[in-house]
């Protein structure tokens, strides 16, 4: 399965937008793109997921770059709340998906 | 609305001895998977079931067996603890392996002194 790229810590606002970028250069045609987040204390929870399309949800929006080596997660206005460790993921089988270091949201009041 | 639940929710263990970490879900999934994360890490596969009757070994197994119990229940058994085990272990689910949403549990601190 793909290896994803991440920075390691970004931080934002309240109430502004993020854009948190993933590199997945070897994704393969199969691939989902998978974001999972990570609050302290706390087991991962689902956020959103995509194969070719642009996907949308009540937490999220995914925007998939056309050739799919990348990919951005948008939170549309950052709360206190969405501080938290954020996870890129790719690849076909749970089975075989790795979770990095994922990337250190900080949203400042 | 319980989702995927995690016993002991802390353990503390001396060297050598054993224990085992139960998990279930109430969601009808197919698939279930243990994890385990230390500090500062993301999450690392130790095993996974994508289906009631199979298991199979995730990136890191050595020192832990697992048991599919019935579709609700997946066990996670530690034989003789070192404390390299130390870690936090989290029990998922999802109703299949492919392109499916993971559920969490909320984790079992594993102390081995």
């Amino acid at each position: 399965d793909a290896k994803t790229t991440q920075p390691n810590s970004m931080e934002s606002n309240e109430e502004e937008p993020v854009h948190l970028p993933c590199n997945h250069s070897t994704i393969s045609g199969t691939d989902y793109i998978h974001w999972y987040r990570q609050l302290p204390s706390q087991g991962p929870e689902y956020v959103i997921h995509g194969l070719t399309s642009n996907v949308n949800n009540r937490m999220a929006s995914l925007a998939i770059a056309e050739d799919r080596k990348s990919s951005t997660l948008i939170l549309h206005r950052a709360t206190l709340r969405d501080a938290a460790v954020y996870y890129c993921i790719v690849g076909t089988s749970y089975g075989k998906l790795t979770f990095g270091q994922g990337t250190i949201l900080t949203v400042h009041p | 609305n319980a989702g995927v639940t995690q016993t002991p929710k802390f353990q503390v263990l001396k060297t050598g001895q054993s224990m085992t970490l139960q998990c279930a879900q109430d969601m009808n999934h197919n698939s279930m998977y243990w994890y385990r994360q230390d500090p500062g890490m993301g999450l690392r596969l130790i095993y996974y079931s994508a289906s009631e009757g199979t298991t199979d070994k995730g990136e890191v197994p050595n020192g832990y067996n697992v048991s599919r119990l019935n579709k609700r229940e997946f066990s996670l058994r530690l034989e003789s603890a070192a404390p390299s085990q130390t870690s936090v272990y989290f029990c998922a689910s999802s109703k299949y392996v492919l392109g499916e949403k993971l559920f969490f549990g909320s984790g079992t601190q594993l102390s081995v002194l």
